[in-house]
């Protein structure tokens, strides 16, 4: 069974820094291209971040560039996300996603079960 | 940067009717575009891809069709549990987007 486990959600202040990480299992996690994709509250999906199956292509919203960095590790099938100079508009569930191979496109067909990051003073 | 604009916002059906949904991307995407359904407290799941294939379990009652920029989701008998959320999400070219999602409300 595939699974999709998130981790490193917290309360931080505006300015602050968090990263964020995804284990996971049941599948070739070499295989896919990875993503991250959030989800404030109340509010619809809005992709952040893509890596390709090597983690030589990365890819990013305009509105983390800069401040967010994905990377993955292929030794520990983990996938993180590197979040700095953290806004209140950054406030959102997290969700980690597996792209899909067949055909190989950038569509996520399985996703984590969230973490929410909160950003406040 | 492609923009996605689902219409309408809310659907209000009964179950057994026919939902159509919409998207429209901004510049041409061919069928490069996905749907999703969201339920509350969970996450998204994979519906359609590039336009009308259907995903790994997905029942035949979801269809999708379009190209270009106009392309539309239809639910051909709504069964209980597919009153939910529904996005759609183009992979035309990097930055990804999703549209803002249409929700189907029982009446």
């Amino acid at each position: 069974e595939v699974q999709l486990l998130e981790s490193g959600g917290d309360l931080v202040q505006p300015g602050g820094s968090l990263r964020l990480s995804c284990a996971a299992s049941g599948f070739t996690f070499t295989t896919h291209g990875m993503a991250w994709v959030r989800q404030a509250p109340g509010k619809g999906l809005e992709w952040v971040s893509s890596i390709s199956t090597s983690g030589s292509g990365t890819f990013y919203a305009d509105s983390v560039k800069g401040r967010f960095t994905i990377s993955r590790d292929n030794s520990q099938n983990t996938l993180s996300l590197q979040m700095s100079t953290l806004r209140a508009e950054d406030t959102a569930i997290y969700y980690c996603a597996k792209m899909m191979t067949a055909p190989a496109v950038p569509f996520f067909d399985c996703w984590g079960q969230g973490i929410l990051v909160t950003v406040t003073s | 940067e492609i923009v996605l604009t689902q219409s309408p916002a809310t659907l209000s059906l009964s179950p057994g009717e026919r939902a159509t949904l919409s998207c429209r991307a901004s510049q041409t995407i061919s069928s490069y575009l996905a749907w999703y359904q969201q339920k509350p407290g969970q996450a998204p799941r994979l519906l359609i891809y590039d336009a009308s294939n259907r995903a790994t379990g997905i029942p035949a009652r979801f269809s999708g069709s379009g190209s270009g920029t106009d392309f539309t989701l239809t639910i051909s008998s709504l069964e209980p549990e597919d009153f939910a959320v529904y996005y759609c999400q183009h992979r035309r070219s990097w930055p990804l987007a999703f549209g803002r999602g249409t929700k189907v409300e029982i009446k």
